[in-house]
């Protein structure tokens, strides 16, 4: 079956300090890859995507990630994080064949001041 | 961007009631949409897939009898939480798909929060 697994949970990190979210998913075949935030009190947005081409994905806000095919990962960064990047962070996964998407079970960054 | 809304925003029931929450794409037709759940600390759990004019899809262990589900347009799609309990009490999160050129794109709405007394 397929499912998406995020390794942390809580990620504390100061203003400035590089950020690396990390993603597994199992699934075999072909897939679409997401990461989407969550700010407190609001609604979902899509961070960034991919679904071909450059593994290497920017996405909105300095985000950035990158999906390693052999490793079944799809690793979130950005090189120094801000106060206002506070918030909970999903991975998601697509299968192509599949009609539906899975998300993991979140990240919750909190970035001190 | 594509917008998704809900209505309401939220919710406050007696138990045994029934709650119908709509999800409606604004500028966009949705070829299919979604219904997630999402409890406090957790992440979003898919309930149901449901394409326009046909029956929705549930995943295993939710009730299709209890969470009624739907999709009347390609830009609206309603949830019925029949006989509410407080055990149902939750983040009701919708989305919906469409296809721009040759990717899929799934947009998400803000979520009903449902509190069941």
């Amino acid at each position: 079956a397929q499912s998406v697994s995020q390794h942390n949970h809580h990620v504390i990190l100061s203003e400035a300090a590089s950020l690396e979210l990390g993603c597994n998913y199992s699934y075999g075949g072909t897939v679409n890859l997401f990461w989407y935030v969550q700010y407190p009190g609001q609604h979902l947005q899509l961070l960034l995507k991919y679904f071909s081409g450059d593994p290497l994905v920017k996405g909105i806000k300095g985000f950035e990630a990158e999906f390693i095919k052999s490793k079944f990962s799809f690793n979130l960064r950005k090189p120094s994080v801000q106060w206002s990047d506070t918030a909970e962070y999903f991975c998601a996964v697509n299968a192509r064949s599949v009609n539906d998407m899975r998300f993991g079970a979140g990240t919750r960054l909190t970035v001190k001041p | 961007g594509a917008v998704v809304s809900q209505h309401p925003s939220r919710v406050i029931c007696k138990s045994g009631t029934s709650v119908k929450i709509e999800c409606r794409s604004l500028d966009f037709q949705a070829t299919t949409m979604f219904w997630y759940r999402q409890f406090p600390k957790q992440s979003l759990m898919l309930m149901a897939t449901s394409n326009e004019g046909s029956k929705a899809t549930y995943e295993q262990g939710v009730e299709k009898d209890k969470f009624l589900i739907n999709h009347a347009s390609l830009t609206l799609s309603t949830l019925t939480v029949t006989s509410a309990h407080p055990e149902d009490s939750s983040f009701y999160i919708c989305s919906a798909r469409t296809r721009r050129g040759r990717t899929d794109t799934q947009y998400f709405g803000p979520g009903t929060r449902l509190t069941v007394l």
